[in-house]
């Protein structure tokens, strides 16, 4: 199967700082990405659509200042959480659409 | 716009016994498919079984099935067999306008 990479798999980062994670389709193109999020024992929360060449689609609540979302190719796609807080910890999950959504394995972000 | 409930958070089965995990949705899609995804403590979400909504016949996969009810909106996952590696958080869901929707998920645990 298709396979969808994310860097990096685990951060940590001081208050204030901006943290960026990538998401990659390795062996195909995705014109379409998406940014989910996800807490301990919850289910993914779909934060945004991420479209090639264009911007991204944000989901009624996400920040788009605070999150946001480049996707500057058909294999590559980033999430930069600006100024970072505590409550910005969490799980930060990738798809790319090729025929059917395929998930990178996640970042664990943790704001000290 | 489409929602997704499961309504069992945790469920436990005996090795190489059987469980069935429940899902019921709602939707306002004409062509639409539902699926099955399991994350286990790796927190990689993995498909387990797809089901195209036009299609009558339930959707198999080796030791996993579906009961799709489309008229009662059901959509419950049989796991045949269970074995230690099943043992993860499951997720029900179904698309919409290109997005995945998904349930609150089950947790399964398996006894050996």
């Amino acid at each position: 199967g298709a396979v969808v990479s994310q860097h990096p798999s685990w951060v940590i980062c001081k208050s204030g700082t901006s943290v960026k994670i990538e998401c990659r389709s390795l062996d195909f193109q995705a014109t379409t990405m998406f940014w989910y999020r996800q807490f301990p024992k919850q289910s993914l929360m779909l934060m945004a659509t991420s479209n090639e060449g264009s911007k991204a689609t944000y989901e009624q609540g996400v920040e788009k200042d605070k999150f946001l979302i480049n996707h500057a190719s058909l294999t590559l796609s980033t999430l930069t959480v600006t100024s970072a807080h505590p409550e910005d910890s969490s799980f930060y999950i990738c798809s790319a659409r090729g025929g059917e959504q395929f998930f990178g394995p996640g970042t664990r972000l943790t704001v000290l | 716009a489409q929602t997704v409930t499961q309504s069992q958070p945790e469920m436990s089965v005996q090795e190489a016994e059987t469980v069935t995990l429940s899902c019921t949705y709602d939707t306002s899609e004409s062509d639409y498919y539902l699926f099955w995804y399991k994350q286990p403590p790796s927190r990689q979400m993995i498909l387990v079984i797809r089901q195209e909504a036009y299609k009558q016949q339930n959707a198999t996969e080796n030791r996993f099935s579906v009961n799709f009810q489309k008229a009662a909106k059901s959509f419950s996952l049989k796991i045949s067999d269970s074995q230690l590696g099943d043992a993860a958080m499951y997720f029900c869901g179904g698309n919409q306008g290109g997005k995945l929707i998904f349930g609150q998920g089950t947790e399964l645990s398996v006894k050996p």
